[in-house]
């Protein structure tokens, strides 16, 4: 099974900073790599598949990069939307798995 | 719209049973991989369980293999999840969520089905 990690586990950032936020994988993913975004009693969103395309919808101040092992989500001028917690998933192989999550908060 | 809703949660107690069900509509049911994904109570995302879209294929994790069914009805639109031998650490909410195109990421969830399972 692919473990991967996320850091930090926490992010506090004021509105307008850039986010950046890493998703460590325990052995290559080869690019397949997705984020999601959860707020508060709400289900997931994807934002980013393939570990840089967006999904519908999603604006270009996110986005993602990476290879191999390293991916990042960055979010570029943070609004109070954006404030929530993020998910990396891989889906390399069975089985499909999740980091741990990073949340994103107000300074 | 894609609309997906799960019905069929509750409060089981351990060793018992639960089916959940997932109507979707807004799409071509049939020409979509299905997944259930389930959320402990203020824990992270667990992927639970996938179906291809004309049922030929289908995966587990390994923390339910055994004990959970995933099935599909495309003649009605339904996904099911068929949970046996549940136990405490089954509690969650699932998610029945549609993948992108075969690319194995989930870009429509439903609301959720709570499932608890205590005694």
């Amino acid at each position: 099974e692919i473990v991967l990690t996320q850091s930090p586990a926490t992010l506090s950032l004021s509105p307008g900073e850039r986010a950046t936020l890493s998703c460590r994988a325990s052995q290559s993913v080869d690019g397949y790599l997705g984020w999601y975004q959860q707020k508060p009693g709400q289900t997931p969103r994807l934002l980013i598949y393939e570990t840089s395309n967006r999904a519908t919808g999603i604006p270009a101040r996110i986005s993602g990069s990476g290879s191999g092992t390293d991916y990042t989500l960055t979010i570029n001028s943070l609004e109070p939307d954006d404030f929530a917690v993020y998910y990396c998933q891989h889906r390399r192989n069975w089985p499909i798995t999740f980091g741990q999550g990073t949340r994103v908060e107000i300074k | 719209q894609v609309q997906l809703v799960e019905s069929g949660g509750g409060v089981v107690q351990p060793g018992g049973s639960l089916r959940l069900s997932c109507s979707a509509s807004g799409f071509t049911f049939s020409s979509y991989g299905m997944h259930w994904v389930r959320q402990a109570p203020g824990k992270g995302l667990e992927w639970v369980a996938f179906l291809r879209s004309d049922g030929s294929n289908k995966n587990y994790a390994d923390s339910v293999r055994g004990r959970f069914t995933i099935s599909r009805d495309n003649s009605k639109n339904t996904l099911y999840l068929q949970m046996n031998s549940l136990r405490a650490e089954d509690t969650a909410i699932y998610y029945c969520t549609k993948e992108n195109s075969g690319w194995y990421y989930f870009d429509s969830w439903g609301q959720g089905a709570l499932v608890t399972v205590s005694s």
